[in-house]
């Protein structure tokens, strides 16, 4: 299975302010069609998660554009540009180029 | 806009099986596509993917899970199944379904299975 290790585990933000989260997998998610399929998850609390981010940089329907991603290979990194009190949840990495799909452990963005 | 509703006991008893269904709305099963997922997420933890299902009932199921898990499909109800047999405290979790290609785009808002005795 492809391992998904998501850093920092906890980002205590402040409103208003940059926040970002990484992703490695422990191998490349290059699909042998040529794309990468790393997503985005964000999940409120008591909500079901919400796909922002997929194709590593394609923003979801509807997903504000202070949500960005970017990466290759590897490495991934989902980045906030200025951080709102609704942002407040756990992201999830997740690779869907190789079953068993996987999901990083989750990153809890707080505010300050 | 696709909407997926879980339906299912709250409770199971160990060694029992849970079976949930899920009921697609706003779009069609037999579309060919997208897969048709389960996911789970035990209480405070991250995200398991079960399996998923086409519409023609090819499946594919997580090595983890494969020898308990179970996953249909009934395209006249626009539904898709999960049943996991033998289970225990260790499957006690939130079971979302959902509609994944590349990427799993819609989910449902997900049920709380407990399994007690």
């Amino acid at each position: 299975d492809i391992v998904m290790t998501q850093t920092p585990l906890s980002s205590p933000v402040t409103l208003g302010q940059p926040a970002s989260i990484s992703c490695r997998s422990s191998q490349s998610l290059v699909h042998s069609d040529g794309n990468t399929y790393l997503s985005w998850l964000q999940q409120r609390p008591g909500q079901p998660p919400r796909l922002l981010i997929y194709k590593i940089s394609n923003r979801f329907s509807g997903v504000p554009d202070r949500f960005s991603g970017s990466g290759a290979g590897t490495d991934f990194t989902l980045k906030i540009s200025r951080v709102e009190a609704e942002d407040v949840g756990v992201y999830y990495c997740m690779q869907a180029t190789q079953p068993p799909y996987t999901f990083g452990q989750g990153t809890k963005l707080e505010i300050k | 806009q696709v909407q997926l509703q879980e339906s299912g006991p709250g409770l199971v008893k160990p060694s029992q099986t849970l079976s949930l269904t899920c009921t697609v709305s706003g779009g069609s099963i037999s579309s060919g596509d997208y897969y048709w997922s389960w996911i789970r997420q035990p209480p405070g933890k991250g995200l398991e993917w079960i399996g998923y299902i086409y519409y023609s009932g090819s499946t594919y199921y997580n090595p983890s899970l494969k020898s308990r898990v179970t996953i249909s499909v009934d395209t006249s109800k626009n539904q898709f199944s999960l049943k996991l047999s033998s289970v225990t405290a260790a499957d006690t979790a939130v079971y979302y379904c959902a509609r994944m290609s590349t990427m799993v785009d819609y989910w449902g808002q997900g049920t709380l299975v407990t399994v007690s005795s």
